[in-house]
């Protein structure tokens, strides 16, 4: 059965450094990976999606992922942290038909 | 462009009391849709998905019942809440493997 894992429940960084958003997936085959954020009571948006073309993936206000098939991982950056990124953050995998989702890892954003 | 729909924003109901949350989807036909429960300090928990009119998965037991009358309308019922049940509920849909997720807003249910 397909899982994911989000390694880190909160992450803390000072404006201005790098952001590293931990996910690892579980599957028989390569599936499709989401970056998705959510701000408070909010729905999600999607921040970037992996479908099996390049294996670095951008995304929306500056995020990236890097598909590494042999780690089984997509972890999420960002080379400079702003205020506004502090968000909860969601790693998703589609298998099979069905959305699945990490547990989440929260982003604050130090002054 | 696809949207979805999903009242109420926030909702409190008393233990026992029937619920009924209505997610309605405009600009795209037969698609996946979903409904995930998001409780406090907890990740997003699948709680059905549904490939077509009539056509629902169960992802856990629980107290809740799912719902697709049309193809754009998915309805989360209960006929008796429990404290348990309170949460941020969101309505999903999809396109099939590969495509990403559109989100309605969320409705937030608080049992007391």
């Amino acid at each position: 059965a397909q899982s994911v894992t989000q390694l880190d429940s909160h992450v803390s960084v000072s404006e201005g450094t790098p952001v590293l958003l931990r996910c690892n997936y579980s599957s028989s085959y390569s599936p499709s990976l989401f970056w998705y954020v959510q701000h408070p009571n909010k729905g999600l948006q999607l921040l970037l999606k992996y479908t099996s073309a390049a294996t670095l993936v951008k995304g929306i206000n500056g995020f990236e992922a890097e598909f590494k098939k042999s780690e089984t991982s997509f972890h999420l950056t960002k080379p400079s942290a702003h205020m506004s990124d502090a968000a909860e953050y969601f790693c998703a995998s589609n298998q099979g038909g069905k959305l699945i989702f990490g547990q989440g890892t929260e982003l604050s954003v130090k002054p | 462009s696809q949207t979805i729909h999903q009242w109420p924003a926030t909702l409190v109901q008393p233990v026992g009391s029937p619920l009924s949350l209505e997610c309605t989807v405009e600009g795209t036909s037969n698609p996946n849709l979903y409904w995930y429960r998001q409780a406090a300090g907890r990740g997003l928990q699948l709680l059905f998905y549904s490939i077509g009119i009539d056509q629902i998965s169960s992802e856990v037991p629980q107290n809740l019942s799912a719902s697709r009358p049309q193809d754009r309308q998915f309805i989360l019922s209960s006929k008796k809440l429990l404290l348990s049940d309170s949460g941020f509920y969101l309505c999903a849909l999809d396109r099939g493997q590969g495509t990403e997720a559109f989100f309605g807003q969320g409705t937030r249910l608080t049992v007391v």
